[in-house]
């Protein structure tokens, strides 16, 4: 069964542009969460989606969102990008809530 | 305050002895505590997962403990390898498995 899949694995952006992510979780698997990791804050959970609804968000502002469509692939976007942003970005899926299968992430600069 | 912590940013074992790391966290109550182990520039990669009913549990090399009490979790490697080199993630479920919170992490190296 193949893994958890985030594109692009890289991508360099400045400041005010946005950004969209994406995320295509293991076969089957119906719960996607994203998290950002920085070296300062270690992994902060973003927000978890399961049947294309949000269930939960993390301490994080308005300008990070994201959706997921009906085949459980999902998309983070960050708008207004500011210099903090720059990180690894994390996306999990889960089949029964528990166990997280996280993906090689997508690494952001943001200049 | 909530706060998960993890009892050293690095540490350095010999190859072959046995490895422990510690999670202690404070307010939360977790139904269960899981490890994962994360190699630079790669996700974290789940090993072990353990029930708040659950004292203890193993895998191959691998042991975790999880006291509720002491709101503690030991995750212990034996014979250790260099191999095992990897920062070592300890994470609780927060919201019935809707969100996780994870500790800094460990960075573990095993010198041959």
């Amino acid at each position: 069964k193949a893994g958890v899949t985030q594109t692009p694995r890289y991508l360099i952006k400045t400041r005010g542009q946005q950004v969209t992510l994406s995320c295509s979780p293991i076969s089957g698997h119906r719960s996607v969460s994203w998290y950002q990791q920085t070296p300062g804050q270690g992994l902060q959970f973003l927000f978890e989606y399961f049947s294309e609804t949000q269930r939960n968000k993390g301490n994080f502002p308005g300008r990070f969102s994201g959706r997921q469509f009906s085949n459980s692939r999902s998309e983070m976007n960050v708008s207004t990008l500011e210099l903090g942003d720059s990180a690894l970005y994390l996306c999990a899926s889960s089949l029964n809530g528990d166990t997280q299968y996280f993906g090689p992430g997508t690494r952001l600069t943001v200049l | 305050s909530q706060k998960i912590e993890q009892n050293s940013e690095a540490l350095n074992i010999q190859e072959g002895k046995t490895a422990t790391l510690t999670c202690n966290y404070t307010n939360y109550s977790p139904a269960y505590l899981q490890w994962y182990r994360q190699d630079p520039g790669r996700g974290p990669v789940f090993l072990l997962l353990i029930r708040e009913n659950e004292k203890e549990k193993r895998k191959e090399r691998l042991k975790v403990t999880f006291d509720t009490t002491l709101k503690q979790s030991l995750f212990h490697i034996t014979a250790s390898q260099p191999a095992d080199s990897a920062t070592y993630l300890c994470a609780l479920d927060e919201n019935y498995g809707q969100n996780f919170v994870f500790g800094p992490g460990t960075r573990l190296s095993v010198l041959p």
